[in-house]
């Protein structure tokens, strides 16, 4: 089956500690893009990738790294510098990066501050 | 400035009735217009999406959403309402030229009593 997979289903963060979150397509999709999900406020684009080796930020980059080696992944690291990192964190991935492309959404990691 | 308005945060409607969910967007053109599902804990589902023609579009699992650009509005409808239904729903909108970054509402929760 074709699809987005993100690893792992729940994450804990200790003070001053970077994760990553793992995100893999088997789609064969050009671009990948990651959201984070805060109660209320909708979901909001952190970093997008629309090829191999290139990616962009979003609206709310700051405490946040991604690198694109491979087209089928595209994971996120959390770093100490993001003071409020308790949300739930969605990846995406759209066919290429032309506008109205429609992104598919893997299950979700929800992370949780120790 | 761009955004996009889902005025309701909590919607309850009786099993069999009909829906409606709003959402509007300020921008100066015709953005591409997309509706999503999500269940509790899960990721995002697409129901439809409006690229162009047609001003009334069928998705999934019986809903249709109406373009309206007089209005700005791209109001999510349901003729009868099944108890699976209930969930959280998003509106949500590319801006053209912007890299096909998606623009979410803040969400509706909908709960269906039985």
């Amino acid at each position: 089956d074709g699809g987005i997979t993100q690893s792992p289903k729940y994450l804990f963060r200790k003070e001053g500690q970077n994760v990553t979150l793992s995100c893999e397509q088997n789609l064969n999709h050009d671009a990948m893009y990651w959201y984070r999900q805060d109660p209320g406020q909708g979901l909001r684009l952190i970093y997008y990738s629309q090829i191999v080796n290139d990616f962009q930020k979003g609206d709310i980059a700051e405490g946040y790294s991604v690198s694109r080696e491979k087209k089928e992944s595209f994971p996120l690291t959390v770093t100490s510098a993001q003071k409020n990192p308790t949300a739930f964190y969605l990846c995406a991935s759209s066919p290429d990066q032309g506008d109205g492309e429609t992104q598919y959404f893997g299950p979700g990691t929800r992370l949780l501050v120790l | 400035a761009q955004s996009v308005t889902q005025p309701d945060i909590h919607i309850t409607v009786s099993e069999g009735a009909s829906l409606e969910l709003r959402c509007n967007y300020s921008y100066g053109a015709t953005p591409y217009l997309f509706w999503y599902v999500q269940s509790p804990g899960q990721g995002l589902q697409l129901l439809l999406k409006y690229f162009s023609g047609d001003t009334l579009v069928q998705g999934i699992k019986g809903f249709e959403a109406e373009f309206k650009r007089s209005q700005s509005s791209f109001n999510l409808r349901k003729p009868s309402v099944h108890w699976s239904d209930a969930a959280e729903y998003f509106c949500a909108v590319v801006f053209t030229g912007g890299g096909n970054k998606l623009t979410f509402g803040t969400g509706t929760q909908l709960k269906v009593e039985l």
